[in-house]
C-alpha cells in the first residue's frame, strides 16, 4: 500500500486543552481508518476507527474526521488530561484488506500542566 | 477481556543464538502479524499469516522466519540473532474482515529485545 504520514512529529499541548492530531493519507482507495495510541513500554491500542463512508465519528472525548477530498484525517482529543500523553498513529487499508493495515509513524503527544 | 499475549516483555540475548518469540491470541482471530518499531522508523512489518501454516513476507524479512502451526499462536524466530535486531517486536491479530469483524489490530504489549 502506499504510505501514511503525520504532519508533525511532536505535538505539545496544555492540559485541560484540546489536542488536534493530523494524518495524510496517499491510498484513494483507502476505505477504512484507525486512530491508535501507544504508551511508554506499551503495545498500540485502538482508539477509534472510521469508514469511509463516513466524515465524522465520536468517541468518548474522542472525534475522528476524515476528508476524504484531501486524504486527510484528524484525531481530536477533548480536554487532554495527563494520560493522554502518548504516540498516536493512524493506519488505513483498502478495501478487501488483503494488503493489512499501513501505519503512519506517529505523533507524540506531550501534555503540560 | 480479550487479549494477545507476548511471551516476554524483555529479552538479552547474545549475538548468533536462535531466537524465538511467541504470540497467543484468545480472539479466535484468522491473521497474525510480527512487526518491529524503531524510533523514527515506525512499525515495520516482518511476516504475517492468513492462516494454519500459511506465512508470507511483510518488508523487512529477512534474517527472521515464522512458524503458525495452531491458529492462535505466530512464532517470529530469529535464526542467528544479530545487534541490528535489538528492537521493540510487536505481535498483532485481526479478523479477515467483515462479516467476521473490522479490519483492526489488536497488539501484544511488546517484546524489547536487545542483542548483545
Amino acid at each position: 500500500g502506499e504510505s501514511v504520514g503525520l504532519h508533525l512529529p511532536t505535538l505539545s499541548v496544555q492540559e485541560g486543552d484540546n489536542s488536534i492530531i493530523n494524518c495524510a493519507y496517499s491510498n484513494s482507495a483507502s476505505d477504512y481508518f484507525i486512530w491508535y495510541k501507544q504508551e511508554s513500554g506499551k503495545g498500540p491500542q485502538f482508539i477509534i476507527d472510521i469508514r469511509s463512508n463516513m466524515d465524522k465519528r465520536q468517541g468518548q472525548r474522542v472525534t475522528v474526521l476524515l476528508n476524504k477530498t484531501v486524504k486527510h484525517l484528524s484525531l481530536q482529543i477533548a480536554a487532554t488530561q495527563p494520560g493522554d500523553s502518548a504516540v498516536y498513529f493512524c493506519a488505513e487499508i483498502e478495501g478487501g484488506g488483503a494488503d493489512g493495515l499501513t501505519f503512519g509513524k506517529g505523533t507524540h503527544l506531550i501534555i503540560q500542566p | 477481556d480479550v487479549k494477545v499475549t507476548q511471551s516476554s516483555r524483555y529479552l538479552v540475548k547474545r549475538t548468533g543464538e536462535k531466537v524465538f518469540l511467541e504470540c497467543v491470541q484468545d480472539m479466535d482471530h484468522e491473521n497474525m502479524f510480527w512487526y518491529r518499531q524503531d524510533p523514527g522508523l515506525g512499525l515495520r512489518l516482518i511476516y504475517f499469516s492468513y492462516d494454519v501454516k500459511m506465512k508470507e513476507k511483510g518488508d523487512i524479512p529477512e534474517g527472521y522466519s515464522v512458524s503458525r502451526e495452531k491458529k492462535e499462536r505466530f512464532s517470529l524466530i530469529l535464526e542467528s540473532a544479530s545487534t541490528n535486531q535489538t528492537s521493540m517486536y510487536l505481535c498483532a491479530s485481526s479478523f479477515t474482515g467483515p462479516p467476521r469483524g473490522n479490519y483492526g489490530y489488536t497488539f501484544g504489549s511488546g517484546t524489547r529485545l536487545t542483542v548483545v
